[in-house]
């Protein structure tokens, strides 16, 4: 069985900190995708990024960056220069890579607040 | 191009009532997936459907729940006989048949606002 863990419930940081996100997952596929998702006060999900088990490659898109690592199962999130907007609840998620079906599982989600 | 549309954006209902979600996906999206988040939770997958067919309901309640995706309209997650247990935000996500939308990944779901349900 899939499951993901995001052992930070709520983290506070002070505006223009760096912070980052921790995401473990377990997994007995050998090919699956790795998501980000935000989702702000307003409540929608708001995809931000996916990841497939044979890239590990790190990502940068402007103040976001992940860093995947296999050999630890994990997908950690870094939000550099952190900006008020940022403050929303953070979710990470995984699927098979089942064509046909991904269905996501998702942890349970880091609130993050980013104080002025 | 038009985002995933769910409707309403807010219910209430009584209890013993039946509630009707309503979730249209993405233009030339014809999968369709149902998440719900319980109050403060991650989201749990309930069922993932493609047009006419349910492919994997292995999330679904296995009582009250039901789901369908006609070949026309919008997918609709029916709640029969709501209880207070049932109240949640219910997030229908769709994504694409592979190769067929250039502007969206596939294999990635891009989520509706979801529907915030409550049962009084």
């Amino acid at each position: 069985a899939q499951k993901v863990t995001q052992a930070q419930t709520e983290i506070s940081v002070v505006e223009k900190e760096d912070v980052t996100l921790d995401c473990v997952y377990e997994t007995r596929d050998t090919t699956y995708y790795l998501f980000w998702y935000k989702q702000p006060p307003s409540g929608e999900l708001v995809f931000l990024i996916r990841r497939n088990s044979f890239d590990e490659q790190n990502e940068i898109s402007g103040r976001y960056s992940w860093n995947f690592q296999k050999s630890t199962s994990s997908f950690n999130f870094t939000i550099t220069a952190s900006q008020v907007v940022d403050s929303a609840v953070y979710f990470c998620a995984l699927s098979d890579f089942n064509f046909g079906n991904e269905k996501l599982t998702f942890g349970t989600g880091t609130r993050l607040t980013i104080i002025p | 191009n038009a985002g995933v549309m769910q409707n309403p954006r807010h219910l209430v209902r009584r209890r013993g009532q039946e509630a009707r979600l309503r979730c249209s996906p993405m233009k030339g999206h014809s999968h369709v997936y149902w998440y719900r988040q319980l109050p403060e939770e991650g989201l749990k997958f309930m069922v993932y459907l493609q047009k006419e067919n349910i492919i994997d309901e292995s999330g679904m309640p296995k009582e009250r729940f039901s789901a369908e995706f006609p070949k026309e309209g919008p997918s609709i997650l029916r709640i029969q006989q709501v209880v207070r247990g049932d109240s949640a935000a219910y997030f229908c996500a769709s994504s694409p048949p592979p190769g067929t939308d250039t502007q969206h990944s596939t294999d990635t779901q891009y989520f509706g606002p979801g529907t915030r349900l409550t049962v009084l």
